[in-house]
């Protein structure tokens, strides 16, 4: 089977913009999550998603948000970007509970 | 939520032992372990989940204390391939389908 697929792999954008971020989940993984990670914070829960629904949400300003489509591939989007928001962001995809999770390569946001 | 790691960092020699903790002020109902090299995605190593037994894989191991909301992580006799950094990501009783991870435990092992 194919692994977590990310797009883009790098992407640098500017104060004030926003940015969309593609995943596309192993094949028969309905669970898709986001994860924010950055130099000495580790991974930080976004949200997860499972047959379109958002189950769970972490603790990030509504700027960040996303969806999952009918095929299971998710969408991560950040409006108004800050300086802050430069990280790598991470999908992961699960069979379910008690399931490993499966990371993508990540997408490296740069914001100048 | 976030688990709290120790230690942050340790350098090993090759074929020395190390053991990393993490523990959690809530009750868990699993945890996961997981290991990232420089520049690649964390990559899975095992679960544990509560009334289940000590874990193993090759020669790393680990073991989860119900009582005191902690697991261990148990490296043994270390190969250079062991370097990297090592996150424990735990699910609670809620059975909330998310994990929350630790700030992680780089582990560097040297010839």
């Amino acid at each position: 089977k194919a692994g977590v697929t990310q797009t883009p792999r790098y992407l640098i954008k500017t104060r004030g913009q926003q940015v969309t971020l593609s995943c596309s989940p192993i094949s028969g993984h309905r669970s898709v999550s986001w994860y924010q990670q950055t130099p000495g914070q580790g991974l930080q829960f976004l949200f997860e998603y499972f047959s379109e629904t958002q189950r769970n949400k972490g603790n990030f300003p509504g700027r960040f948000s996303g969806r999952q489509f009918s095929n299971s591939r998710s969408e991560m989007n950040v409006s108004t970007l800050e300086l802050g928001d430069s990280a790598l962001y991470l999908c992961a995809s699960r069979e379910g509970f008690n399931s490993p999770l499966h990371f993508g390569n990540g997408t490296r946001l740069t914001v100048t | 939520q976030q688990p709290v790691q120790s230690p942050q960092a340790v350098i090993l020699r090759e074929g020395e032992d190390a053991v990393i903790n993490c523990s959690s002020s809530k009750a868990l109902y699993s945890v996961h372990w997981y290991r990232q090299k420089h520049g690649e995605a964390p990559v899975f190593l095992m679960i544990l989940l509560k009334g289940g037994e000590q874990k193993g894989h090759d020669k790393i191991s680990a073991s989860f204390n119900e009582k005191k909301q902690q697991s261990s992580l148990y490296l043994t006799a270390s190969q250079l391939s062991y370097s990297g950094t090592y996150f424990c990501g735990t699910e609670f009783m809620t059975g909330a389908n998310n994990l929350f991870f630790g700030t992680g435990t780089r582990l560097t092992v040297i010839p």
